[in-house]
């Protein structure tokens, strides 16, 4: 599996802009990048994932490098609800593996 | 629409005892997955499956055996449980149609071996 390398901790202030990066200099070509995220004492929930191109829905935007060696989860107006440690995970291309590293974990000020 | 259900929520057993953690999903995914979660650590795959009767080892599963006969149910057995598997324990599963990419989590069982 292709490996991800993200910081251990990030601080934002409430209603602005996060941005959160990923590095995978070892992606494939085939591989599509995934982001979860953990809530204080739950399991991990789907966030967003893309392959090329950037990408938005309702939670996130994901911003990916033309070079797809690194990509970036934006929330765009973080809330303290946001506050949780965030997974960039590459699972190997016809399996359905992910591989969980440490995460980087968001707070947020208020 | 219940998801994906973890029995127990909480454990403790002694070293020594074996004992079964339970997960069931109603969405009829394919794909069932199980995670130990040490404090303040990342997730680590344990074993997973890709349908009824096909299982696989993932990056931690020794102590620990699966099966899956149904496509509903995937228990997570600890055959003679130790204090080093102490942690929460989260199942997951995803559909493998194209395009639905999303894992859906339990809730966890937080496992306690003294």
């Amino acid at each position: 599996d292709a490996k991800t390398t993200q910081p251990n901790s990030m601080e934002s202030n409430e209603e602005e802009p996060v941005h959160l990066p990923c590095n995978h200099s070892t992606i494939s070509g085939t591989d599509y990048i995934h982001w979860y995220r953990q809530l204080p004492s739950q399991g991990p929930e789907y966030v967003i994932h893309g392959l090329t191109s950037n990408v938005n829905n309702r939670m996130a935007s994901l911003a990916i490098a033309e070079d797809r060696k690194s990509s970036t989860l934006i929330l765009h107006r973080a809330t303290l609800r946001d506050a949780a440690v965030y997974y960039c995970i590459l699972p190997t291309s016809g399996t359905y593996k992910y591989i969980f590293g440490t995460g980087t974990r968001l707070k947020v000020l208020a | 629409n219940a998801g994906v259900t973890q029995t127990p929520k909480f454990q403790v057993l002694k070293t020594g005892q074996s004992m079964t953690l339970q997960c069931a999903q109603d969405m009829n995914h394919e794909y069932m997955s199980w995670y130990r979660q040490d404090p303040g650590m990342g997730l680590r795959l344990i074993h997973y499956s890709v349908g009824a009767g096909i299982t696989d080892q993932g990056e931690v599963p020794n102590g620990y055996n699966v099966s899956r006969s149904t496509t509903e149910d995937f228990p997570l057995r600890l055959l003679s449980a130790a204090p080093s598997q102490t942690s929460v324990y989260f199942c997951a599963s995803r559909s493998t149609l194209t395009g639905n990419y999303g894992y859906t989590f339990g809730s966890g069982t937080r496992l306690t071996v003294v």
